[in-house]
């Protein structure tokens, strides 16, 4: 079964400098997508972005960008300039390529890390 | 609006309640699903429905009771809990395949007296 881990609890920046959240995976499949998502106080689950494993590219979007380590199953996310609104929980989620009918397109999330902004 | 909407937002229940929680998606997906959400615990996958049919139950008790009449509605069925499954219930909508992302409602924070 494929399991996420992210290690840090809770990550405190201060405003416009950069953070990063790590997460590791586990899985035996070669084709998998990797996601992180935002859920602010609001509890709406955003998604921030996303990487195909077949990519080496490292995916990013604006302020956020990932550092992919297929060999080491590893998927950190870099928030770059902090702002006062990138305060909430951060998870990182892994999905089959659901391909298949019945595997569907389910998703498996860490425990996740709070990230705090401070002024 | 995200295009999934839960409701109610909030729901308090007796033991012996029986009340459901809808879902509504307006994204034309064709997949769906149930998360629950506790305190420091990882979100856990519930149940999951493709093209109206259930592909996955994760050992949920049967007091929970999915239901899926469309692809665009989703309905989860509560009856006789307990006071350990208080928690934020996640719906979520997405294509069955393809690279696409998952769609989250809001939630339906469940407290259970």
């Amino acid at each position: 079964a494929q399991t996420v881990t992210q290690s840090q609890p809770e990550m405190s920046v201060q405003e416009a400098e950069t953070v990063t959240l790590s997460c590791t995976y586990d899985t035996s499949e070669s084709d998998y997508y990797l996601f992180w998502y935002k859920q602010p106080p609001s509890r709406q689950m955003i998604l921030v972005i996303r990487q195909e494993a077949y990519k080496q590219q490292n995916a990013t979007e604006n302020r956020f960008s990932v550092n992919f380590q297929k060999a080491a199953k590893s998927f950190s996310l870099k928030i770059s300039d902090s702002q006062l609104g990138d305060a909430a929980m951060y998870f990182c989620a892994y999905r089959e390529t659901g391909v298949i009918k019945a595997a569907g397109n389910k998703l498996t999330f860490g425990g996740g890390t709070r990230v705090l902004v401070k002024p | 609006e995200t295009g999934v909407t839960q409701t109610p937002r909030h729901l308090v229940m007796g033991m012996t309640n029986k009340k459901s929680l809808k879902c509504e998606q307006h994204l034309g997906h064709n997949a769906m699903y149930w998360y629950k959400q506790s305190a420091k615990k990882p979100l856990e996958l519930m149940f999951v429905y493709n093209f109206k049919e259930q592909t996955e139950n994760n050992s949920v008790p049967s007091r929970f009771s999915p239901e899926c009449p469309n692809s665009s509605h989703l309905f989860l069925h509560l009856h006789t809990l307990q006071p350990e499954d208080s928690a934020l219930y996640l719906c979520a909508s997405s294509q069955v395949s393809g690279n696409t992302e998952a769609f989250f409602g809001q939630g339906t924070r469940l407290t259970v007296v």
